[in-house]
C-alpha cells in the first residue's frame, strides 16, 4: 500500500519568511514523488517532480529516503505563492496493482501574509 | 487549446437524479482517471483507464460508472445521484511514462441538493 502524509492542514507565514511544507510516504517500493499547487478555484498543476531535481517559483524539494520524506520548501515567500499544496506519490510500474496510482495527500493550505 | 477539458464546469441537481460529466484530453496521453476532491479537500482516486481499458477500480459505488469510448475520453456517469456526492471531480491523464506527472482538468463542481 502507499500513503502520502502531510502533517499540517494550515501553515501561516509572512512576506519573506522561510517556509517549508512537510510530506512523508510510505512504500515498499521506489517512488516517484510530486508537488502539486492549487490556487484558489483553479485546476491542480505539477509544482515539481523528484526525479527532476528542479526549482520552481523558488520552490525545491529533496528525497530523503532514510526519512521517507519529500518536504517543500523556499527560502522567501511570496504573497502568491498562498494556496493549496499537495504532495502525492506514484508506484513504479513493477509495484503491480499500484500502476497508474497517484496518491495525494491531505493537503496544506499555505498562507502568506504581507 | 486547454490540454484537459471537463464539462460541465457546474452541476447543481437533485437527489436520485442521474448526470454525467465528460473529459477529453488532447495530450496523446494513454492513460486517464478520475479523482473525487471532498469538501475537506482530500483528493482520492476513482477510476483509471489505460487505452479504454479499466485498470484501476477504487471502492466506489457501483452508481458510478465510467465510460471510455476511445483514449482521448473518458466520461463519468453518476446513477442515483446522493447528497454525499457532492465534491469536485477531477478528470486528469498522464503519459506512458508517470514521472511526469498528471495533467489535470479544471474540475467539476458537483452539487446535489
Amino acid at each position: 500500500a502507499q500513503r502520502v502524509t502531510q502533517p499540517e492542514k494550515l501553515l501561516s507565514v509572512f512576506k519573506g519568511a522561510p517556509v517549508e511544507l512537510k510530506c512523508n510516504y510510505s512504500y515498499s517500493g521506489s517512488p516517484e514523488l510530486f508537488w502539486y499547487v492549487q490556487y484558489s478555484r483553479q485546476r491542480l498543476q505539477l509544482l515539481l517532480r523528484h526525479i527532476s531535481r528542479e526549482s520552481i517559483k523558488g520552490f525545491t524539494a529533496d528525497l530523503n529516503k532514510g526519512e521517507t520524506s519529500f518536504h517543500l520548501k523556499k527560502p522567501f515567500a511570496q504573497e502568491e505563492d498562498s494556496a493549496m499544496y499537495y504532495c502525492a506519490l506514484s508506484g513504479s510500474r513493477a509495484g503491480g496493482t499500484s500502476y497508474g496510482k497517484l496518491t495525494f495527500g491531505q493537503g496544506t493550505i499555505l498562507t502568506v501574509h504581507p | 487549446d486547454t490540454a484537459v477539458s471537463q464539462t460541465p464546469k457546474y452541476l447543481v441537481t437533485q437527489m436520485g437524479n442521474d448526470k454525467s460529466i465528460k473529459c477529453e484530453q488532447n495530450l496523446g496521453h494513454d492513460t486517464m482517471y478520475w479523482y473525487k476532491q471532498d469538501s475537506k479537500k482530500f483528493l482520492k482516486i476513482m477510476f483509471s483507464y489505460n487505452n479504454k481499458e479499466l485498470i484501476i477500480n477504487e471502492t466506489v459505488p457501483n452508481r458510478f460508472s465510467p465510460k471510455s469510448p476511445d483514449k482521448a475520453h473518458l466520461n463519468l456517469h453518476i446513477n442515483s445521484l446522493e447528497l454525499g456526492d457532492s465534491a469536485v471531480y477531477f478528470c486528469a491523464s498522464s503519459g506512458l511514462r508517470q514521472t511526469y506527472g498528471y495533467t489535470f482538468g479544471s474540475g467539476t463542481r458537483l452539487t446535489v441538493v
